[in-house]
């Protein structure tokens, strides 16, 4: 079984500003991770996945997550924010040998970037 | 252009009634997937097919009931079992593994509200 952990509920901050959203997981076994991004009333949208290789993974809009292993980890950062980054933000994995949409999600980070 | 249709957005039920939630993709994916969401809890995985005339429970299954007669289409029926059933939904979608897409599509979810 996994379980995933999205340590804050709420982000507020300041436009430029960066920010970083925490999540960890726990798993038995190997697993996909996943940070998806939500706008009000509509579905999720992937953000960035991590697979295999470098630990390192980027979005095309700014934002990268950092896999560690050792920390059962999987932070999402971006250096300077934008008014319309604010939405709610997921964690997710999904275990190796399967298919990729049996996903165990964190809980929701709602950011709210003010001007 | 293909995607996840779920229809309809908003719906509005009476309690004790069925309702039948519609779920139709061209994505040509093997696997469909339903979740709920609620404000604070993350998503949570109800049933799961991972290919046609066959369907799996997810981790709260209870009062709901699916069908997959069709690749492109997973119907999902809130029965009057459902005790708490006013939520968002949303439908899923991904391709085995190994395959190239290697992330679940979101449909755009069907707000249900039971009075």
């Amino acid at each position: 079984a996994q379980s995933v952990t999205q340590l804050d509920s709420q982000v507020p901050v300041f436009e430029e500003a960066p920010v970083e959203l925490r999540c960890n997981y726990s798993s038995s076994v190997s697993v996909y991770l996943f940070w998806y991004v939500q706008y009000p009333n509509q579905g999720l949208q992937l953000l960035l996945k991590y697979l295999s290789g470098s630990t390192l993974v980027e979005s095309i809009n700014g934002f990268e997550a950092e896999f560690n292993k050792s920390q059962t980890s999987f932070h999402l950062r971006k250096p300077s924010v934008h008014i319309s980054d604010t939405a709610e933000y997921f964690c997710a994995v999904s275990p190796g040998g399967t298919s990729y949409g049996k996903l165990t999600f964190g809980q929701g980070t709602i950011l709210t970037v003010h001007p | 252009d293909g995607g996840i249709t779920q229809s309809p957005k908003y719906l509005f039920r009476k309690e004790g009634q069925n309702v039948t939630l519609s779920c139709e993709q061209n994505l040509n994916h093997d696997a469909m997937y339903w979740y709920r969401q609620d404000p604070g809890q993350g998503l949570r995985l109800i049933y799961y097919s991972q290919i046609v005339n066959d369907f799996q429970k997810g981790d709260i299954a209870e009062g709901y009931s699916v069908s997959r007669e069709k690749k492109e289409s997973f119907p999902l029926t809130v029965t009057s079992a459902q005790k708490n059933p006013t939520a968002f939904y949303l439908c899923a979608s991904s391709s085995p593994r190994g395959t190239l897409d290697t992330e679940a599509f979101f449909g755009q979810g069907t707000r249900l509200t039971v009075v």
